[in-house]
């Protein structure tokens, strides 16, 4: 069975730009969740996704937005990139659309901003 | 309102020594607690998850963890140490209804 896949590994942006990120779950996996993990704080939850419909957001200002598309794969994007946006995107998804299922890591998004 | 805390950012052990990786949480309502690892350059892996059934909870590659309420207090345990489990432990978290809070991580160290 094919884990979560993300793309790309690395993207590198300058200053204002927008940045897009992709995930794919897990076959049969509805919902899709994205956190950002930047240098010494920890994953910080964004996004929560699930049968095409946000259903939570962490923390973020709305230049942080995505969609999860009918196929169940989602997009990220982050408008006016700042440099402290520089982080590792993880995207997760889960069978169920609960907190308190098992959430499944893609490998991420190496999102460095110059 | 939940939260984590991962005492010591960085721990380094000898191989073949015990591993001790304390998280504690806060919770208002009984919580569900995981410890997640995160190998270096890659996703984070699900280690073990505690859900309300036994107190001890036994994970993938040895490791262990024990909810004890009256210290909420989800500590990951391993009796001997192997340079394969230098990585970065996450511990989260989730009650029904809201999101995951993960802890900010501790490194663990293996020294040969």
């Amino acid at each position: 069975e094919a884990g979560v896949t993300q793309s790309p590994t690395h993207l590198i942006k300058t200053r204002g730009q927008q940045a897009t990120l992709r995930c794919s779950p897990i076959s049969g996996h509805t919902s899709v969740y994205w956190y950002q993990q930047a240098l010494g704080l920890g994953l910080q939850f964004l996004l929560w996704y699930d049968e095409g419909e946000e259903r939570n957001r962490g923390n973020f200002p709305p230049r942080f937005s995505g969609r999860q598309f009918p196929n169940y794969s989602s997009e990220l994007n982050v408008n006016a990139l700042e440099l402290e946006d520089s982080a590792l995107y993880l995207c997760a998804s889960s069978p169920n659309p609960t907190w308190t299922d098992t959430q499944y890591f893609g490998p991420g998004t190496r999102l460095t901003v110059l | 309102a939940q939260s984590v805390t991962q005492l010591g950012s960085h721990v380094s052990v000898s191989e073949g020594a015990l591993v001790l990786l304390r998280c504690n949480y806060s919770s208002s309502v009984p919580p569900y607690l995981f410890w997640y690892v995160q190998y270096p350059n890659q996703g984070l892996q699900l280690l073990l998850k505690y859900t309300s059934a036994a107190t001890l909870v036994k994970g993938i590659n040895g490791f262990e963890a024990e909810f004890k309420k009256s210290e909420t207090s989800f500590h990951l345990t391993k009796p001997s140490a192997h340079m394969s489990d230098a990585a970065e432990y996450f511990c989260a978290v989730s009650v029904t209804g809201n999101q995951f809070y993960f802890g900010t991580g501790t490194s663990l160290t293996v020294i040969p």
